[in-house]
């Protein structure tokens, strides 16, 4: 129960397309909800996060989707840009801590 | 830069020993989490300490240890290592205790077990 599921493992696209990265939870205590990006040889950072009492949030090419019901979030890259290539992990959590999904490493080709 | 520093950048021990991973949190971060990353099995969450105190525990092995000094570094003891203890080990800060906070990453320690 305390499992985040992300999808796809590996994600290739096109430089201006959209890039969109599943992620699915069970533990309904969960109440934030974080995408960290981490590149090559570095630690990940924070790139963009959500609280269940919105069903969106867009931070210039990012936006994250939830749906609190089917306990499912998702990452949307806009015009998907080579400096994007990096990989992306969700997580989730409660007052404890932050669990994180398995990562979904994104290639963005020119 | 996250702000985060982790040493040493690379280790390279045998199986049956003993290291130590240091990190020191960004200046005024009062909490410290240690993960491990490994191909196969994501970021795993190992512990967090707030202010010297032991606050969350996650997947630790009994063989591995952590304590936060009153400087605010941490120390990650790993002991009789075994091949698959081989990975990144990331520290993190962030300012407060809880996991709402942003935690920012040092750049990890690579740890090779032969």
């Amino acid at each position: 129960q305390q499992q985040v599921k992300q999808s796809p493992q590996s994600l290739i696209v096109q430089k201006g397309g959209i890039s969109i990265i599943n992620c699915a939870y069970e533990n309904t205590a969960f109440d934030y909800f974080p995408w960290y990006q981490q590149f090559p040889g570095k630690g990940p950072a924070l790139l963009i996060a959500i609280r269940p009492d919105v069903s969106e949030k867009k931070e210039g090419r990012f936006t994250i989707s939830f749906n609190k019901s089917a306990k499912q979030f998702s990452l949307h890259i806009m015009d998907s840009q080579p400096g994007d290539s990096a990989t992306y992990f969700c997580a989730a959590s409660n007052t404890d801590k932050l669990i994180f999904g398995t990562g979904t490493r994104l290639q963005v080709f020119p | 830069d996250s702000g985060v520093t982790q040493t040493p950048k690379h280790l390279i021990t045998a199986t049956g020993q003993r290291v130590t991973l240091r990190c020191s949190p960004r200046s005024g971060d009062l909490s410290v989490y240690w993960y491990q990353q490994s191909l196969d099995q994501g970021l795993q969450f190992l512990i967090q300490y707030y202010n010297g105190e032991e606050r969350a525990k996650g997947n630790i092995l009994e063989r591995f240890s952590a304590q936060q000094f009153p400087d605010l570094h941490s120390e990650l003891n790993l002991s009789s290592l075994e091949l698959g203890d081989s990975a990144l080990y990331f520290c993190a800060s962030s300012v407060a205790g809880d996991p709402y906070n942003e935690q920012f990453f040092g750049p990890g320690t690579r740890l090779t077990v032969l």
